[in-house]
C-alpha cells in the first residue's frame, strides 16, 4: 500500500541529545513537510522539501535540521539547540504541484525527559 | 505568517445534528483546504476549495468560501460519533507549503 511511513511512533530523549526522525514515502511525490504540533495547537511547519537536494526553513527551524539525499526520505533531526523539544511530529508529502493535498504520516511524538 | 483561525475551538453536538465550523484567514490564497484529526493520529485530508470556487461538496461535507471575506465554513451534516476529531483550515502560502490554524475539536454524543 501506498502511504508515508513515520519511525519511531514513541521517542523518549534526554536533555542534550540530538534525535532523528524518519519519515519514508512510496507516493512518488516530489515535495515532503515536516510539522509540529503541540497539544490544543495547530500545526506548525518546520522545514519543507520541494526536490530532492533542495530544502527550506518554514516558521519554527531553529533547533532543527533536515536533509532530503532521496525522493522517499526526508529524516529530521531535532537538535540539543531545539530549547523545547516535547511535541508530536507529523511528516507529509504531496505532487509538490500548486500545494495541493497533502498527505501526512502518523506522527511520532518526541519526550525530552 | 499567515494563518487560518478556526471557530470554535470546541463544539459538542449530539449525533444527527449538523457542525458548523469556520475558518478565516489573512492574505490572499489560491486554494483552501480542510482536513481531520482523529487523536493521536496523522490528518486526513478532506476537500479542497480553489480560490474561484464559492461551495463544494463531498457526501456530508459542504464547504464554502467567501474571499471578500476571507473566511470558510465546513459544515458537516447528520453527523455520527465517528465525526468526533479535530479538523484544520489550511490555505497555502506564497504556493510552497500549507499553514494549517489550530483547530476546531468537535466531539459527537450519542
Amino acid at each position: 500500500d501506498g502511504g508515508i511511513t513515520q519511525s519511531p511512533k514513541y521517542l523518549f530523549r534526554k536533555e542534550g541529545q540530538n534525535v532523528t526522525l524518519s519519515c519514508e514515502q512510496n507516493l512518488n511525490h516530489d515535495a515532503m513537510y515536516w510539522y509540529r504540533q503541540d497539544p490544543g495547537q495547530g500545526l506548525r511547519l518546520i522545514y519543507y522539501s520541494q526536490i530532492v537536494n533542495d530544502f527550506q526553513k518554514g516558521d519554527i527551524a531553529e533547533g532543527y535540521s533536515v536533509s532530503r539525499e532521496k525522493k522517499e526520505s526526508f529524516p529530521l533531526t531535532v537538535t540539543s539547540a531545539q530549547k523545547n523539544p516535547t511535541a508530536f511530529y507529523l511528516c507529509a508529502s504531496s505532487t509538490g504541484r500548486n500545494t495541493g493535498e497533502l498527505f501526512f504520516g502518523e506522527g511520532s511524538r518526541l519526550t525530552v525527559l | 505568517s499567515q494563518q487560518g483561525e478556526e471557530d470554535p475551538q470546541a463544539l459538542s453536538i449530539q449525533e444527527g445534528e449538523n457542525a458548523t465550523m469556520n475558518c478565516s484567514y489573512k492574505t490572499s490564497i489560491n486554494n483552501l483546504q480542510w482536513y481531520r484529526q482523529n487523536s493521536g493520529r496523522g490528518l486526513v485530508h478532506l476537500i479542497l476549495i480553489r480560490s474561484n470556487e464559492r461551495e463544494k461538496h463531498s457526501g456530508r461535507l459542504r464547504v464554502t468560501l467567501d474571499t471578500s471575506k476571507k473566511s470558510s465554513s465546513l459544515l458537516i451534516t447528520a453527523s455520527r460519533a465517528a465525526d468526533t476529531a479535530s479538523y484544520f483550515c489550511a490555505t497555502d502560502q506564497a504556493g510552497t507549503a500549507l499553514i494549517f490554524g489550530k483547530g476546531t475539536t468537535l466531539s459527537v454524543s450519542s
